[in-house]
């Protein structure tokens, strides 16, 4: 077990919604990550979050956007959802370079 | 940007026999290099990593290489079991960047009785 829990597992939206999910760790840590994994592929980094300031960005348009919180709880939001949103999100805790735990997974079903 | 490649995507070992996974990478820069099995419906999970100041790492029956002249890695996991069966994937990222990890495409790691 990694200590890293997200909410909620499974969601299922329609193209041009908005989602927001959820990433909290048992133990506190100051840098968060968010990666999306589409079905048979590796992860992909969305951003990282480092004492509540966004500090590293993939290849991913504004529309997905985060924040951390002081208790180092974390939220991926997603405006105008497309098809090809849906997949696995995975939040992780640690640093880039450094041992990232990851939890187990939003799975979103875009219709 | 990093690109990493994963070889082969599916591999098939008989129970009890070596199972290796080989990755490259194309940035020189990048100095950690995690490993993650991820079964079906959950979360990858770190099962071993090494770090560009070392070669070579041992837990139990899984090894990490790493030759950072060639930039490439393998994992290698002795005497298989049925619970190695799983999804195996490796990545790479910088020390202190804030880029992320990097990953390959996975390998499908399936041990057959």
């Amino acid at each position: 077990e990694t200590g890293v829990t997200q909410s909620p597992t499974h969601l299922i939206k329609t193209r041009g919604q908005q989602v927001t999910l959820r990433c909290s760790s048992q133990s506190g840590h100051n840098t968060v990550s968010w990666y999306q994994q589409a079905l048979g592929q590796g992860p992909q980094f969305i951003f990282q979050y480092y004492r509540e300031e966004e500090n590293g960005r993939g290849n991913f348009p504004p529309r997905f956007s985060g924040l951390q919180f002081p208790n180092y709880s974390s939220e991926l939001n997603v405006n105008a959802l497309e098809l090809d949103d849906s997949a696995l999100y995975l939040c992780a805790k640690g640093r880039a370079g450094e041992t990232q735990y990851f939890g187990p997974g939003t799975r979103l079903l875009v219709l | 940007g990093e690109n990493v490649e994963q070889h082969p995507s599916t591999l098939s070992v008989q129970e009890g026999d070596s199972a290796v996974i080989k990755c490259t990478y194309s940035d020189s820069a990048s100095n950690y290099f995690p490993w993650y099995k991820q079964e079906l419906g959950k979360g990858p999970q770190l099962i071993i990593d090494i770090r560009s100041n070392v070669g070579e790492k041992k837990d139990q029956r899984i090894a990490v290489t790493l030759n950072k002249t060639a930039k490439h890695f393998s994992l290698h996991i002795t005497e298989t079991q049925p619970e190695d069966s799983a999804v195996y994937f490796c990545a790479a990222s910088k020390r202190g960047g804030a880029d992320g990890l990097t990953f390959g495409k996975g390998t499908h790691l399936i041990i057959q009785p």
